[in-house]
């Protein structure tokens, strides 16, 4: 099974600052790598998929990249709706999800 | 739009078998992957598995022994059993749609407790 590995666990920034988040495989997952945001007490939502391809609907600002075992998901400039949690995903086998990073407040 | 409508039990006792059912409105039903991810209150999410139209199915390998999904294609829903729940079961389910790679449409996602 392959592990996904996000850092840091939380992140704490200021609307308007850059998020960085990483997302590291245990072996190369191509460019199967998905990122999901979650909000409390609500599903997750498809935010990028095949490592930097925007899902539909979803702002510029969030924008995907990497291959092989690192990726980022990278978060322009915050705006109040996107402290959330942030989950990758895998499908080179099995399915499996990062532990996630919480983008909090600061 | 697809919306993806679950119910089941939501109070299990430990070793009872949790049983969910997902029914889907809306867009195809045999061109995606359908999916069950579960996640524990406060925690990251688990995908459990997932079914095709055609019954094709696969099972994250650490539930393997104690899952089953199951698919009625007439009725356009698919469900999820998993047996000998313990309290490490407990968790927010989610049926969910996908393409195999990626999961796009969630459901409501109800919270199962089990609990003595």
């Amino acid at each position: 099974e392959i592990v996904l590995t996000q850092s840091p666990a939380t992140l704490s920034l200021s609307p308007g600052e850059r998020a960085t988040l990483s997302c590291r495989a245990s072996q190369s997952v191509r460019g199967y790598l998905a990122w999901y945001q979650q909000k409390l007490g609500q599903a997750p939502r498809l935010l990028i998929y095949d490592a930097s391809t925007r899902a539909t609907g979803i702002p510029a600002r969030f924008s995907g990249s990497g291959s092989g075992t690192d990726f980022t998901l990278t978060i322009s400039s915050l705006e109040p709706e996107d402290f959330a949690v942030y989950y990758c995903q895998q499908r080179s086998n099995s399915l499996t999800f990062g532990g996630g990073t919480k983008v909090e407040i600061k | 739009q697809v919306q993806l409508q679950q119910w089941g039990a939501g109070l299990l006792r430990p070793s009872e078998t949790l049983s969910l059912t997902c029914a889907v409105y809306g867009g195809s039903f045999s061109d995606y992957f359908w999916n069950w991810i579960r996640q524990p209150p406060g925690q990251g999410l688990e995908w459990i598995g997932e079914i095709r139209h055609n019954g094709n199915s696969n099972y994250n390998p650490s539930l393997k022994s104690r899952v089953t999904i199951s698919i009625d294609t007439s009725k356009k829903q698919f469900s999820l059993k998993l047996s000998s729940v313990t309290a490490a079961d407990t968790a927010v389910y989610y049926c969910a749609r996908g393409d195999g790679a990626k999961v796009y449409d969630w459901g409501q996602g109800p919270l199962v407790t089990v609990s003595s």
